[in-house]
């Protein structure tokens, strides 16, 4: 199985500052299409993962600008520009590039 | 609007059954590869199942293999995951959501495994 290592796990922000977190995976998420398949989740306390990035930096429908996901390869990142009080809970990187489907064990970000 | 409704959770005894349901509504369900997804207290979240859009390929985690069953109801726009010889760490919260990119999820049902 591609194991998903996230780092860190836990992060201390400040609202309106910058966040990053990092997202390897133990094997090329690049696909034979030539797509790369690595997703970011963001998970609030008490509530369902909710898909805020696919295909590496695409935003899904109705996710703020501020959110931005780069990488390639095996190294993957997600950014925040400026963190709101909105944006705590656990990140979540996720490929499906190879089977199966596996997740990283999660950032989790609270306010400083 | 796109919804995933899951229900059938609750409490059993180590080697009891569970039958959860997915009821979606506001797209074509029969069109779309759907997955079970489970989180235990307090961790990650893991891949339990998938099935594709008629039902044909079926895939299973090694952890729930020979245990577990997926089945989807077209006609019913429902997915259903049958959970047979449940363990204590079989406990979690179980979402469905939909597709490869996982866009759409649930709210969840909670199965407890414990005598």
């Amino acid at each position: 199985d591609v194991v998903m290592t996230q780092s860190p796990l836990s992060l201390p922000v400040t609202l309106g500052q910058p966040a990053s977190f990092s997202c390897r995976s133990s094997q090329s998420l690049v696909y034979s299409d030539g797509n790369t398949y690595l997703n970011w989740f963001h998970q609030r306390p008490g509530q369902s993962p909710r898909l805020l990035i696919y295909m590496v930096s695409n935003r899904d429908s109705g996710v703020p600008d501020r959110f931005s996901g780069s990488g390639s390869g095996t190294d993957f990142t997600l950014k925040i520009s400026r963190v709101e009080a909105e944006d705590v809970g656990v990140y979540y990187c996720m490929q499906h590039t190879h089977w199966p489907r596996t997740f990283g064990q999660g950032t989790k970000v609270e306010i400083k | 609007e796109v919804q995933l409704v899951e229900s059938g959770g609750g409490l059993v005894q180590p080697g009891g059954s569970l039958r959860l349901s997915c009821a979606t509504s506001g797209f074509t369900f029969s069109n779309y590869w759907m997955y079970w997804v489970r989180q235990a207290p307090e961790k990650g979240l893991v891949w339990v199942s998938r099935i594709n859009s008629d039902g044909s390929t079926i895939n299973y985690a090694d952890s729930v293999k020979g245990r577990f069953t997926i089945s989807r109801d077209n006609a019913k726009n429902t997915l259903y995951l049958q959970l047979n010889s449940l363990r204590v760490d079989d406990t979690a919260v179980y979402y469905c959501t939909r597709d490869h990119s996982m866009g759409v999820w649930g709210q969840g049902t909670t199965v407890t495994v414990s005598s």
